[in-house]
């Protein structure tokens, strides 16, 4: 059974740091890991969908890599703004065709 | 404006009642999807459907039911059998799955139990 965790669940950071949320996974057999945004009492954003394929997917600051092999995503935030404050979800999709989610890091940056 | 809607935004139910919960698509998407989420815990799939008239159990299906009578159409009835039902739920679609492709969400629907 697939398991997502995500490291650390929560953080603060100053505005215009740079900075790395980590996502684990135990069943490697993944057609595709994603990148979701939340903000609080709203539904989920995709951010950034990696294939199983691929390495990493970058969108404007935003670049996500992916080990399958080590069970391993990152999500790596450039010069980070108030703005980017939510919670960042990483989801797996695997061979048993359903989504599994981590439990989410709780991001702050401040001003 | 494609998307998908969920109403109420928040909802009160009283002991023993059911509640129906609403999500509607207009992105033509095959596949429609009801979550929960809880405090600290990642979503958790209650019901899928992949097609009209067609629907399959999540891991966290008992207490809930489900219909599918039109493509953008995907209600999510809570009924008094869930024990727990105070959570926020979250309806996503997505074309045939989420293979290749995201899954679209809704903004969500909060149930207080009072």
């Amino acid at each position: 059974k697939q398991e997502v965790t995500q490291i650390p669940a929560a953080l603060s950071v100053p505005e215009g740091e740079n900075l790395v949320l980590n996502c684990s996974f135990t069943d490697s057999a993944i057609y595709n890991l994603q990148w979701f945004r939340q903000d609080p009492g709203k539904g989920l954003t995709s951010l950034l969908l990696i294939q199983s394929s691929q390495r990493e997917q970058t969108s404007g600051r935003l670049n996500a890599s992916l080990d399958k092999s080590s069970g391993r995503s990152t999500l790596y935030i450039a010069a980070s703004q108030p703005g980017d404050s939510a919670t960042y979800l990483c989801v797996t999709f695997g061979y048993g065709n359903k989504l599994v989610f981590g439990a989410g890091t709780i991001l702050r940056v401040k001003s | 404006d494609g998307g998908i809607t969920q109403s109420p935004k928040y909802l009160f139910r009283k002991e023993g009642q059911n509640v129906t919960l609403s999500c509607e698509q207009n992105l033509n998407h095959d596949a429609m999807y009801w979550y929960r989420q809880d405090p600290g815990q990642g979503l958790r799939l209650i019901y899928y459907s992949q097609i009209v008239n067609d629907f399959q159990k999540g891991d966290i299906a008992e207490g809930y039911s489900v219909s599918r009578e039109k493509k953008e159409s995907f209600p999510l009835t809570v009924t008094s059998a869930q024990k727990n039902p105070t959570a926020f739920y979250l309806c996503a679609s997505s074309w045939e799955g989420a293979r290749t492709d995201t899954q679209y969400f809704g903004p969500g629907t909060r149930l207080t139990v009072l």
